[in-house]
């Protein structure tokens, strides 16, 4: 069974610094890796995914994630945020549950907090 | 129009009462998924169905059904509502063509049990 760990529940920065934000996921098998972000009062947009390929993952807003298969991680950073990158975001998991049908599993989240 | 539509976006209901969340979806997908977020839990799978004759437990389905009425519509039932289902709850399609990215997810309905 997969599960999905984000190491920091909450990460504090200050505007134009650099972010990372940390995923580890535990898989038998080959698996799509996702992350999504969650604005406050909305719901969830995807911001990047790894499906196979080169590791490092290009996403929206200037977001990229690298995968690193022997550490299982699959973390997200950017070099310089905004007020706006201020949300919740999400890793999630897919895994082949056998045929064409995959289970996504989340981890727990990490609100990122962006101040001036 | 938005691919997945959830109603309502809110509601408030009382301890005991039975209400049911829609999800309707014009994406042509045959795989729709409830979940439930809480703060600090992330996202858990409530009910998931591959097709119309096809609907499965989640990891958390107790105190929860679920109806697939159509292709299109997947609604979530809470019986006989308690405070602890208060949570924002989405639902979500999935398309097979496209193996296990292919998630398109609704905005979410917020529900809170008094």
């Amino acid at each position: 069974a997969q599960s999905v760990t984000q190491l920091d529940s909450q990460v504090p920065v200050f505007e134009e610094a650099p972010v990372e934000l940390r995923c580890n996921y535990s898989s038998s098998v080959s698996v799509y890796l996702f992350w999504y972000v969650q604005y406050p009062n909305q719901g969830l947009q995807l911001l990047l995914k790894y499906l196979s390929g080169s590791t490092l993952v290009k996403g929206i807003n200037g977001f990229e994630a690298e995968f690193n298969k022997s550490q299982t991680s699959f973390h997200l950073r950017k070099p310089s945020v905004h007020i706006s990158d201020t949300a919740e975001y999400f890793c999630a998991v897919s895994e082949n549950w056998g045929g064409s049908n995959y289970k996504l599993t989340f981890g727990k989240g990490t609100l990122l907090t962006v101040n001036p | 129009d938005a691919d997945v539509t959830q109603t309502p976006r809110n509601r408030i209901t009382k301890t005991g009462k039975r209400i049911m969340l829609e999800c309707s979806q014009t994406k042509g997908h045959d795989r729709m998924y409830w979940y439930r977020q809480d703060p600090g839990l992330g996202l858990r799978l409530i009910y998931y169905s591959f097709d119309v004759k096809d609907i499965n437990k989640g990891e958390i389905s107790d105190g929860y059904s679920v109806s697939r009425q159509a292709q299109a519509k997947f609604s979530l039932s809470l019986e006989s509502a308690i405070p602890n289902q208060t949570a924002l709850y989405f639902c979500a399609t999935s398309d097979p063509r496209l193996g296990g990215y292919g998630y398109t997810f609704g905005s979410g309905t917020r529900l809170t049990v008094v």
